[in-house]
């Protein structure tokens, strides 16, 4: 039981450069997140996914794309990576709990531009 | 616009008492409110939610109440062990616009055995 697995783990992007944030879930949620996490400034949200098929964005989309490829994977991409973007990554997912959606978090994408 | 504050100061407690950590938000009226735990270097990880026509939500030794009139929740944790030594983060559903949960900064527990 995965639950959400993103990759890679870590990552160090020279500016301008590009790269793709993975993320897989198991547990069949319709919606998917993006978040991002600073210091002293909370987890953000990028974008999200309500479902396959469909992406929004969030706080704080810019500098990103995503890709619902499908009910399982959802994917961030950095087209032109600044080091104002160096960050810690979370993927999430929406499960039913208690009458409520509740989050599934990955452990995280620590990436750094320099 | 809408805002959520959790104390940035960490707070450090002895082991056996009860940690009471805050969370504030303004400028709307959320359904529900979540909190959840993040410890080092992994995704936080969901404990408790409580709805807005809720007073108070128990589970074992965490508490959380939630006051719409002063737009703050509480969360307890009675008998705090070292290993309950975490940031805890409140999340309040936005009540328009997106649907996606917001997260308040987060406050670091720390308790001393």
């Amino acid at each position: 039981n995965a639950g959400v697995t993103q990759t890679p783990k870590f990552q160090v992007l020279k500016t301008g450069q590009s790269m793709t944030l993975q993320c897989a879930q198991d547990m069949n949620h319709n919606s998917m997140y993006w978040y991002r996490q600073d210091p002293g400034m909370g987890l953000r949200l990028i974008y999200y996914s309500a479902s396959e098929g469909t992406t929004d964005k969030g706080e704080v989309p810019n500098g990103y794309n995503v890709s619902r490829l499908n009910k399982r994977e959802f994917s961030l991409r950095l087209e032109s990576a600044a080091p104002s973007q160096t960050s810690v990554y979370f993927c999430a997912s929406t499960g039913f709990s208690s009458g409520a959606n509740v989050l599934t978090f990955g452990a995280g994408s620590r990436l750094t531009v320099l | 616009s809408q805002k959520i504050e959790q104390n940035s100061e960490a707070l450090n407690i002895q082991e056996g008492k009860t940690a009471t950590l805050t969370c504030n938000y303004t400028n709307y009226s959320p359904a529900y409110l979540q909190w959840y735990r993040q410890d080092p270097g992994r995704g936080p990880v969901f404990l408790l939610l409580i709805r807005e026509n809720e007073k108070e939500k128990r589970k074992e030794r965490l508490k959380v109440t939630f006051d719409t009139t002063l737009k703050q929740s509480l969360f307890h944790i009675t008998a705090s062990q070292p290993a309950d030594s975490a940031t805890y983060l409140c999340a309040p559903l936005p009540d328009t616009g997106r649907r996606a949960l917001t997260f308040g900064s987060g406050t670091r527990l720390q308790v001393q055995p």
